[in-house]
């Protein structure tokens, strides 16, 4: 089946600092891949997305390259902001799945001042 | 954008209570879905419909049942609640079943169930 695993948190940072969130993902098929972001007491926003091997997908400064080679769907931003603190979700959607999500567990950011 | 409501942000209820968690969304899309989120758990699905009148036991069925009469509106019903109820409940909508668009999430009801 399908699955994904991204890096345990919380991740505390200061600001201005470059985040990376890990994320692979085990898939049979040809997955989209997302990532979503929850700030406290509200529900997943949709971050970015890539739909196909190589695709960048990018939103707010965050990047993420979908690998094939590496299944792998790493999250970045160059510069951090207090407002960044919050929880991201990786997550693929299969459609032999029918479009069913796959989220990994969640990791915590917390940016400093 | 899409919108996606959910009735209440916060709500609490009785044991033995039946509850009804509403979710309506803007954008004529064709599959909805209901999770829950609990620390450490992550997210899990309930319940999902890919059309109306339509339903499909998620990986946690077992308490809750679902009715989407109207192609916008998916209802989550707790049909006797109990207190490992207690969550928060997030419901999702996207565009067709094998598409692989994205989820778009509503904001959240925090259920306390006493």
């Amino acid at each position: 089946g399908n699955s994904v695993t991204q890096m345990e948190g919380p991740v505390t940072l200061s600001e201005e600092a470059f985040l990376t969130i890990n994320c692979t993902y085990t898939a049979t098929g040809y997955p989209s891949l997302f990532w979503y972001v929850q700030y406290p007491g509200e529900g997943l926003q949709l971050l970015l997305k890539a739909t196909k091997a190589d695709d960048k997908g990018s939103n707010k400064g965050f990047e993420a390259t979908y690998r094939k080679e590496t299944t792998s769907f790493h999250l970045e931003k160059g510069s951090v902001q207090v407002s960044d603190s919050a929880v991201y979700f990786c997550a693929l959607s299969d459609e032999a799945a029918g479009n069913k999500l796959t989220f990994g567990g969640g990791t915590r950011v917390l940016v400093k001042p | 954008d899409v919108k996606v409501t959910q009735s209440s942000r916060y709500l609490v209820k009785r044991t033995g209570e039946k509850v009804f968690l509403e979710c309506v969304q803007d954008m004529d899309h064709e599959n909805m879905f209901w999770y829950r989120q609990d620390p450490g758990l992550g997210l899990r699905l309930i319940y999902f419909s890919y059309d109306v009148k339509m339903k499909e036991k998620g990986d946690i069925p077992e308490g809750y049942s679902v009715s989407r009469e109207k192609k916008e509106r998916f209802s989550l019903i707790l049909e006797s609640a109990s207190t490992n109820q207690t969550s928060m409940y997030l419901c999702a909508s996207s565009l067709q079943r094998f598409s692989n668009q994205p989820q778009h999430f509503g904001d959240g009801t925090r259920l306390s169930i006493l």
